[in-house]
Order: structure tokens, then C-alpha cells, then sequence
């Protein structure tokens, strides 16, 4: 299976940018899509192929995929962005990658 | 509004079989591919198994491939996996998820999960 790498943590003072990084072979060439989890809940799909939002996700959530790398940027971060978040690609058979937990300061 | 309901989870001991069931409504069930993915305890997603919405494909991971079986049911508006031969690494909640289209394979939709414990 098509192997997805992410930080384990990202960091964000409230109300500054956060990036979640997602590596993975010419990922640029995939369509990339990622969830936010927040815990007890189910995960929540907040972009889709790259860099589209889904009706009802705020437009400080945005994409971007080139290379070997796709970036998960929430801007003027919030409390509530407070979660895990999930990239994910098909490549034969759906991947996800580690996850990454997302701390708002 | 979609909504997916899963059921059927519980505790089963290794080697055990057991079927879950997800009751989909809100959207025109055969249009869409369905998933299932799982979540062990503290630990991240992981894709079990997805169909097209006629039913026609399947595919599977790796990890379950040979033991689980997807299905759908049109009539009912419901998918199901089947697990057999199961292993305490099965262990999860697992999740039943919509796709955006017919075999996109990213999920817009999401249940709530039932709870599978393999454990003797």
C-alpha cells in the first residue's frame, strides 16, 4: 500500500497559521483529501482533491499537494481546531496517513 | 440529511465470526461506493474494505483480505462486512463511510461506529 508520512504534533499559537504536512512518493501526482477528528467523534472530511472544501468546512481550511508533499494550512487557528487530522490518498486501495495532533496555544 | 447507522459490534472471541450492518438513508444508496474503517484504541484510521454502488467491485486490505467480506444490499439500504477468523488486532471501532461519488474513494459521510473487541 501507498505509504503516507505526517508529524505526529503540530503546535499553533491561537489565532496564527497552522501547516500539517503529508509526505509521500510523487504525492503530487494523487488526489489528496484530509479529516479532522476531534475524540469520541467520526472523522470529518474538511478537504477534498487537494484543495477544495466541503460545504459547511470554513474557508481557513485550505490544501495544496506538489511533489512529494501535501499541506493541511488552517489560518487564525481556533480552539476548536483543536483535533486530529488525517491525509488520505487512493492508490489502489485507499490510504491514510499516521495522523497528526493538532495543539492550539 | 444522510445518515449512517452502524450496528453489531461486541465482543467475540479469536477465531469468532461476526457481521456488522450499516443502515444508510438521506441519499440514493446505490449511487454511491461504501467503506468500512476500523480504529483500534488510541491509534489512527485504517481502511478495511470499500464497494461500488452497484456491488459489482470489491476490494479489500491487506490485513483482512481472505477473512472479511463486503456486501450491500440495495432493498434495504444497507452495507455490511462479514468478519470471520478473527484476530485480537481486529480490535476497533470500526466505521461505516460514504463516498463523494461512485468509487472516489474519499468519504464525506461518516457513522458514529460500532465497537468490535476480540478478546478471549
Amino acid at each position: 500500500s501507498y505509504e503516507l508520512t505526517q508529524p505526529l504534533s503540530v503546535s499553533v499559537a491561537l489565532g496564527q497559521t497552522a501547516r500539517i504536512t503529508c509526505g509521500g512518493n510523487n504525492i503530487g501526482r494523487k488526489n489528496v483529501h484530509w479529516y479532522q477528528q476531534k475524540p469520541g467523534q467520526a472523522p470529518v472530511l474538511v478537504i477534498y482533491r487537494d484543495s477544495n472544501r466541503p460545504s459547511g468546512i470554513p474557508e481557513r481550511f485550505s490544501g495544496s499537494n506538489s511533489g512529494n508533499t501535501a499541506t493541511l494550512t488552517i489560518s487564525r487557528a481556533q480552539a476548536g481546531d483543536e483535533a486530529d487530522y488525517y491525509c488520505q490518498v487512493w492508490d489502489s486501495s485507499t490510504s491514510f496517513g499516521g495522523g497528526t495532533k493538532l495543539t492550539v496555544l | 440529511e444522510v445518515q449512517l447507522l452502524e450496528s453489531g459490534g461486541g465482543l467475540v472471541q479469536p477465531g469468532g465470526s461476526l457481521r456488522l450492518s450499516c443502515a444508510a438513508s438521506g441519499f440514493t444508496f446505490s449511487s454511491y461506493a461504501m467503506s468500512w474503517v476500523r480504529q483500534a484504541p488510541g491509534k489512527g484510521l485504517e481502511w478495511v474494505s470499500g464497494i461500488s454502488g452497484n456491488g459489482h467491485s470489491t476490494y479489500y486490505a491487506d490485513s483482512v483480505k481472505g477473512r472479511f467480506t463486503i456486501s450491500r444490499d440495495k432493498s434495504k439500504n444497507t452495507l455490511y462486512l462479514q468478519m470471520n477468523s478473527l484476530r485480537a488486532e481486529d480490535t476497533a471501532v470500526y466505521y461505516c463511510a460514504k463516498d463523494r461519488g461512485d468509487s472516489n474513494w474519499y468519504f464525506d459521510y461518516w457513522g458514529q461506529g460500532t465497537l468490535l473487541t476480540v478478546s478471549s
